[in-house]
């Protein structure tokens, strides 16, 4: 079955820094997420992405994150300057179709010191 | 802002017992509802899924029940094998507009199916 895949599986950061998390969504879906996993608390939705631009943003997706798909096959979430708070663990996913199921990938896990 | 709320934490069950998920909900604009099964290091993954026109959906083992005027569904599995034990998420979906791509959590309970 095809599965998003996410890479790295760890990051380990430190405060201040930059990092770019990537995700490869299933070949044939159109529609793209970021989601992330504060340790003990609910999944939350940061983006979604269609046709080249974000369709959807959370209060949490502020200047300091951005995505892109820079190419036909990579979708990217980065934080610019990253702060202690933006260690979760974050998921990709994507989807066939508008109101479709989300596939996610494995997610990677950040680690901000 | 709890708009998807799973008040259990945990629930363990015997094998071949009925394990019953409970999800409450305060947005009345929600119109789609699903269940995602968590394992450890894994990423979410979608089990079955009820429209708000339904009350019913079955799929084998796993069957969601819809009580929209209560706002609460419910995940049945009968019956329960200890390869069902993972984190349950039930999710929901507002396409009331200007939010139409997210999905809206709980934070899970998990499920252990004891042999």
């Amino acid at each position: 079955e095809p599965e998003v895949t996410q890479t790295p599986s760890h990051q380990v950061t430190q405060m201040g820094q930059e990092v770019i998390l990537r995700c490869v969504p299933i070949s044939n879906h159109l529609y793209f997420y970021w989601y992330r996993q504060i340790l003990g608390q609910k999944v939350e939705f940061l983006v979604s992405f269609y046709n080249n631009e974000i369709s959807e943003k959370s209060e949490i997706f502020d200047d300091q994150f951005s995505v892109e798909r820079p190419d036909g096959s990579n979708f990217t979430l980065k934080i610019r300057s990253t702060k202690l708070e933006d260690s979760a663990m974050y998921f990709c996913a994507s989807s066939a179709g508008f109101n479709e199921k989300l596939f996610f990938g494995s997610g990677t896990q950040l680690s901000v010191l | 802002d709890q708009q998807v709320k799973q008040n259990s934490p945990s629930l363990s069950v015997q094998e071949g017992r009925i394990s019953i998920l409970n999800c409450d909900y305060t947005n009345s604009m929600f119109d789609y509802f699903l269940w995602y099964k968590k394992y450890p290091a894994e990423g979410p993954t979608f089990l079955i899924s009820i429209s708000s026109i339904k009350d019913k959906n079955e799929d084998g083992r796993f069957t969601v029940f819809l009580n929209k005027s209560a706002k609460h569904l419910s995940l049945h599995i009968v019956p329960s094998q200890p390869g069902d034990s993972a984190v349950y998420f039930c999710a929901a979906r507002d396409n009331s507009g200007g939010s139409n791509y997210k999905l809206t959590f709980g934070k899970g309970t998990l499920l252990t199916v004891n042999p």
